[in-house]
């Protein structure tokens, strides 16, 4: 059975890091770009970013307002895609969502999520 | 500008069907959308690929009840024979080089 099973999630103080983890369970996460999406209490979907697979050359994207704070990175020897969140800010407050996607373009399956709160 | 706009709300009655919009921002009428459905409480589900000639591609496990068309730059969410368990946030989103996009989301009730 597939799934992506978050962790790191917690409480942090603005300014702070946080690094999320990303499990692949019953698939080969090198075969797959991986995309972080999150969401804010109460609001739509947002995406973070994304990382294209180790035949792309690992590449990554970004939304406008987490580059340069965040990092996506993998490792596919472990099955784990991570997300370094970095200078905090109570706007990244959400629920941050990992995501299996086709060709970097759109997900095929999510994960359960994992709760972020910045807060002083 | 690569923008998704869907209304924010719609309702229908159990057991008919309902017709959920997405729009995309001009000069983007050839681009594909993905749908998802997010039932309360519960992370997204993966509903299908819809392309701009209104061929699809569904998730597995997604029922016959759902499917998907298109026409211009409106990208349609057809759900049929509508459920409780229909009731839901429904969320289109499209990508461009290195940048995706979601929709707002249309929260759907079931009457």
């Amino acid at each position: 059975e597939v799934q992506l099973v978050e962790s790191g999630g917690g409480l942090a103080e603005p300014g702070r890091s946080l690094r999320l983890s990303c499990t692949a369970v019953g698939f080969t996460l090198v075969d797959y770009a991986m995309s972080w999406v999150r969401q804010a209490p109460g609001m739509r979907l947002e995406w973070v970013g994304f990382i294209r697979s180790k035949a792309y050359g690992a590449t990554t994207e970004y939304a406008a307002s987490v580059k340069g704070r965040f990092t996506i990175s993998r490792d596919d020897s472990k099955s784990i895609a991570y997300l370094q969140m970095n200078s905090l800010k109570t706007e990244d407050t959400a629920v941050y969502f990992c995501a299996r996607t086709v060709d970097a373009d759109y997900v095929a399956f999510w994960g359960q999520g994992t709760l972020v709160t910045v807060s002083s | 500008q690569l923008v998704l706009t869907q209304s924010p709300s719609a309702s229908a009655s159990l057991g008919a069907s309902v017709k959920l919009t997405c729009t995309l921002s001009s000069g983007h009428n050839n681009y594909a959308v993905a749908w998802y459905q997010q039932q309360p409480e519960k992370g997204p589900r993966y509903l299908m690929k819809l392309n701009s000639d209104g061929s699809h591609n569904k998730g597995d496990g997604i029922p016959d009840r759902f499917s998907g068309s298109s026409s211009g730059a409106e990208r349609y969410l057809i759900i049929s024979s509508l459920q409780s368990e229909d009731e839901a946030d429904y969320y289109c989103q499209t990508w461009g080089t290195g940048i995706w996009v979601f929709g707002g989301g249309t929260k759907l009730t079931v009457l």
